[in-house]
């Protein structure tokens, strides 16, 4: 099973508020998921990645939340900004293998 | 700026037509990855080239083919268009062929009409 799922789809948020997209998968032997960001008219960015020996692993604002037994992923985006307005994917790889399998995006909006 | 750099950025054409896409890799990059974005199915995997070799395929149609040239470049191919191909095409590269960050380049929007 190559997916990943994700949700919710779009998301609104206020300006200060945690924004959380979650993600899901079934493929045990994935082991590198990474979260991109894209902005309109850009391609994805690598946003922040984890492996599955930690459980959590944190960036500036950005923390990822990673649950192995559950197989679920999270992005969490502490005091969320405008800037942060965009489309976030979850991926996964597996293996000796670079490709990625994406999630189908979440629409981010922070109002000011 | 990824330092991917994909030409065209915007292409319209007709049913049953053929297209060519071309992308160049980030500096020292070898591999390179082709994407499709739509709407609906978000970031399908196409193809992978590591160093001129195809090293992995993904949902890539019969009707679309790719390769990577010796200097590294990649160009994806497209024919006999149907209106669903309308989409953009994302090119990727990395240094090597395992896990690690993806660079993508801005994309190729391609209509069908």
């Amino acid at each position: 099973q190559q997916q990943v799922k994700q949700s919710p789809q779009s998301l609104i948020v206020q300006k200060g508020g945690i924004s959380i997209i979650n993600c899901a998968y079934e493929n045990t032997a994935f082991d590198y998921f990474p979260w991109y960001q894209q902005f309109p008219g850009k391609g994805p960015a690598l946003l922040i990645a984890i492996r599955p020996d930690v459980s959590e692993k944190k960036e500036g604002r950005f923390t990822i939340s990673f649950n192995k037994s559950a197989k679920q992923f999270s992005l969490h985006i502490m005091d969320s900004q405008p800037g942060d307005s965009a489309t976030y994917f979850c991926a996964a790889s597996m293996g000796g293998y670079s490709t990625l399998t994406f999630g189908k995006g979440t629409m981010l909006l922070v109002s000011p | 700026d990824s330092g991917v750099t994909q030409t065209p950025k915007h292409l319209i054409t007709a049913t049953g037509q053929r297209v060519t896409l071309r992308c160049s890799p980030r500096s020292g990059d070898l591999s390179v990855y082709w994407y499709q974005q739509s709407l609906d199915q978000g970031l399908q995997f196409l193809i992978q080239y590591y160093n001129g070799e195809e090293r992995a395929k993904g949902n890539i149609l019969e009707r679309f083919s790719a390769q990577q040239f010796p200097d590294l470049h990649s160009e994806l191919n497209l024919s006999s268009l149907e209106l669903g191909d309308s989409a953009l095409y994302f090119c990727a590269s990395s240094v090597q062929a395992t896990a690690g960050e993806l660079f993508f380049g801005e994309g190729s929007r391609l209509t069908v009409l």
